[in-house]
């Protein structure tokens, strides 16, 4: 069974700091480029972030450029996502995701992060 | 970047009707396009893949077609269990892919 578990969201202060992690199992981790989605309280999904298989290369929205860095052991099967600089319109929930090759479609519950003062 | 445009935003119907959602693309984007639904409080689920693609397990009453810059998803004889938020997903330009706004469908 597939599985992708998030963790690490919470509230956090405007310009603070947090990091996300995924726990990925039930599939080959090394083979899949991985992704970071948001959907803000009440709005639609945004894609923020993916990195190719072996890390080598990754990608950013430009909302999020500068500020949050995508990384991944594939030793230990797990995605990171670092982010700093929070503002509070980076509040939401956070999917971890393997969906850059439909029709492959793996998705995490989710983590939530609140950027709050 | 590709930007999506989806329609309408929301929309009112009933069980048994059939109800469009069209996709547009800022740009070209072949056949690169997806469809998602998502329920309250889930993640969202793929329906459609590649424009036209059903998605293993998805109902037959959902259809999608298109190329190049419109896209539409259908879902004929709308059941209990459509209500939800759909979205389109350009797959273009992968592992950089970007989502429309969402179309909710409610109840009428």
């Amino acid at each position: 069974e597939v599985q992708l578990v998030e963790s690490g969201g919470g509230l956090v202060k405007p310009g603070g700091s947090l990091r996300l992690s995924c726990a990925a199992s039930g599939f080959t981790f090394n083979n899949a480029d991985m992704s970071w989605i948001r959907q803000a309280p009440g709005k639609g999904l945004e894609w923020i972030s993916s990195i190719s298989t072996g890390g080598t290369h990754t990608y950013y929205a430009d909302s999020v450029k500068g500020r949050f860095t995508i990384s991944r052991d594939n030793a230990r099967n797990s995605l990171d996502l670092q982010m700093n600089s929070l503002r509070v319109e980076d509040t939401g929930v956070y999917y971890c995701a393997d969906i850059a090759t439909p029709p492959i479609d793996y998705w995490g519950q989710g983590t939530l992060v609140t950027v709050s003062s | 970047d590709i930007q999506m445009t989806q329609s309408p935003s929301s929309l009112s119907a009933s069980v048994g009707d059939t109800v469009t959602v069209t996709c547009r693309a800022s740009q070209s984007i072949s056949h690169y396009l997806n469809w998602y639904q998502q329920k309250s409080g889930e993640a969202p689920k793929l329906l459609i893949y590649a424009a036209s693609s059903l998605q293993s397990g998805v109902p037959s009453r959902f259809t999608g077609s298109g190329f190049g810059t419109d896209f539409t998803l259908t879902i004929s004889g709308l059941e209990s269990e459509d209500f939800a938020t759909y979205y389109c997903q350009q797959s273009s330009t992968t592992p950089s892919l970007t989502f429309g706004g969402g179309t909710k469908v409610d109840i009428k």
